[in-house]
């Protein structure tokens, strides 16, 4: 079975600083991988997601992320970050062959400060 | 605009009570499914269904039931069975390989 860890649970930055929200993953075939965002008491919104070809993925609002399959990783980075990006972020894993099994992380609360 | 519709958005319950969650999606999707949310240990998979009168478990169905008699519609039973039913209650619907698309989310407290 597939497992994330997302190795911060909170992140405070200041706002215009980068940010970098990192996820490992675990699995021993081959895999899709995502980046969701939640704000407060709403649903999860797709940020990113990687299925096949460049490992640089871009996403909504200027995310994006890299596919590192030798490190098992899939960080998220921002270059730029604004207040409006304080949120709940969470990575997801799930083997290419397997539609209906999708792994969360614990989530990154980004807190981004004035 | 398309997408998937969870109601009530809060909801009390006393102990002892069934409660049902209402999900409704008009992504035409075959797969749907319902995820719960504590805080700290993101997404847990209840229960989900790839095709209509068919359904599986997930990592946590123990106090939960579902049906999905149409294709549209996935509802949520949280019996009195269900230890610790205060959660989020998320609901979510793909199509093949697709990623997964998510509802607003049922607060649910039990009092």
């Amino acid at each position: 079975a597939q497992s994330v860890t997302q190795l911060d649970s909170q992140v405070p930055v200041f706002e215009e600083a980068p940010v970098e929200l990192r996820c490992n993953y675990s699995s021993s075939v081959s895999v899709y991988l995502f980046w969701y965002v939640q704000y407060p008491n709403q649903g999860l919104q797709l940020l990113l997601k990687y299925l096949s070809g460049s490992t640089l993925v871009k996403g909504i609002n200027g995310f994006e992320a890299e596919f590192n399959k030798s490190q098992t990783s899939f960080h998220l980075r921002k270059p730029s970050v604004h207040i409006s990006d304080t949120a709940e972020y969470f990575c997801a894993v799930r083997a290419s062959y397997n539609n209906n099994d999708m792994r969360f992380g614990a989530g990154t609360r980004l807190t981004v400060k004035p | 605009d398309g997408g998937i519709t969870q109601s009530p958005k809060y909801l009390f319950r006393k102990e002892g009570q069934n409660v049902t969650l209402s999900c409704e999606q008009n992504l035409n999707h075959d797969a749907m499914y319902w995820y719960r949310q504590d805080p700290g240990q993101g997404l847990r998979l209840i229960y989900y269904s790839q095709i209509v009168n068919d359904f599986q478990k997930g990592d946590i169905a123990e106090g939960y039931s579902v049906s999905r008699e149409k294709k549209e519609s996935f509802p949520l039973t949280v019996t009195s069975a269900q230890k610790n039913p205060t959660a989020f209650y998320l609901c979510a619907s793909n199509q093949g390989a697709g990623e997964l698309f998510f509802g607003e989310g049922s607060r649910l407290t039990v009092l």
